[in-house]
């Protein structure tokens, strides 16, 4: 039974135009999400997170959204560059009432993007 | 820099025979999780350690094991590994146990089983 779902294993991006990951879970208990991105060999570094209190996060080129009712949190990188090339995984925790994340984390099984120059 | 550091990066061993995977830090965090990845599955928390508190997940295998003997240091043991148990292992730590700091992950050990 696989509660986050990240249900594109691959996308194909042209430098500079937007990339748009998408992610669903089934878990209501879930209120705090994150994005990771990993390169080939290397561990998973952390890119952005969100909490259930706000729909939407930005840092730069990326960007969290998260609507609650439908289960579904996207990332958006623009613009996107060769350089973001690599798997990204979406994970998700349950949160006490104040949005702090338990910890325990359960990942979907990653999205490779690729970003042709 | 502080750090999540795996050893070995790549580990053979024999179906059956006992094999310990190494993770240590440099960040003095309170949390050390491990997490295997199959294949192009999702990684999965096997057990995390908060402080000397051993957590394990209510599907983790009995042939998995794992030790904390200080802060800095946890080790992932595999009583007798079979073919299933070949996967990437990742260690990652937390400052605190509730948090919203990010995990931090080591680079991973590949276990493969002859």
């Amino acid at each position: 039974d696989q509660q986050v779902k990240q249900n594109s294993p691959s996308l194909s991006v042209q430098e500079g135009r937007i990339s748009i990951l998408n992610c669903d879970y089934t878990n209501s208990m879930f209120d705090y999400f994150l994005w990771y991105k990993k390169y080939p060999a290397e561990g998973p570094t952390f890119l952005i997170s969100i909490s259930s209190i706000k729909d939407k996060n930005e840092d730069g080129r990326f960007t969290v959204f998260l609507n609650k009712s439908a289960k579904h949190l996207s990332l958006h990188i623009v613009p996107s560059q060769p350089g973001d090339s690599a798997v990204y995984f979406c994970a998700a925790s349950e949160a006490n009432a104040g949005g702090t994340s338990y910890g325990k984390l359960t990942f979907g099984q990653g999205t490779i993007l690729t970003v042709h120059p | 820099d502080a750090m999540v550091i795996q050893n070995p990066r790549y580990q053979v061993t024999q179906f059956g025979k006992p094999v310990t995977l190494s993770c240590s830090q440099t960040l003095n965090h309170n949390v050390m999780y491990w997490y295997q990845q199959k294949s192009s599955q999702a990684p999965k928390l096997l057990f995390h350690y908060y402080d000397k508190d051993f957590n394990n997940e209510a599907d983790t295998p009995d042939n998995f094991q794992s030790r904390r003997p200080n802060t800095s240091f946890c080790f992932l043991d595999i009583r007798s590994p079979g073919l299933g148990d070949a996967a990437m292992y990742l260690c990652a730590t937390s400052p605190f146990r509730y948090s919203n700091q990010p995990q931090h992950f080591g680079d991973g050990t590949r276990l493969s089983i002859l």
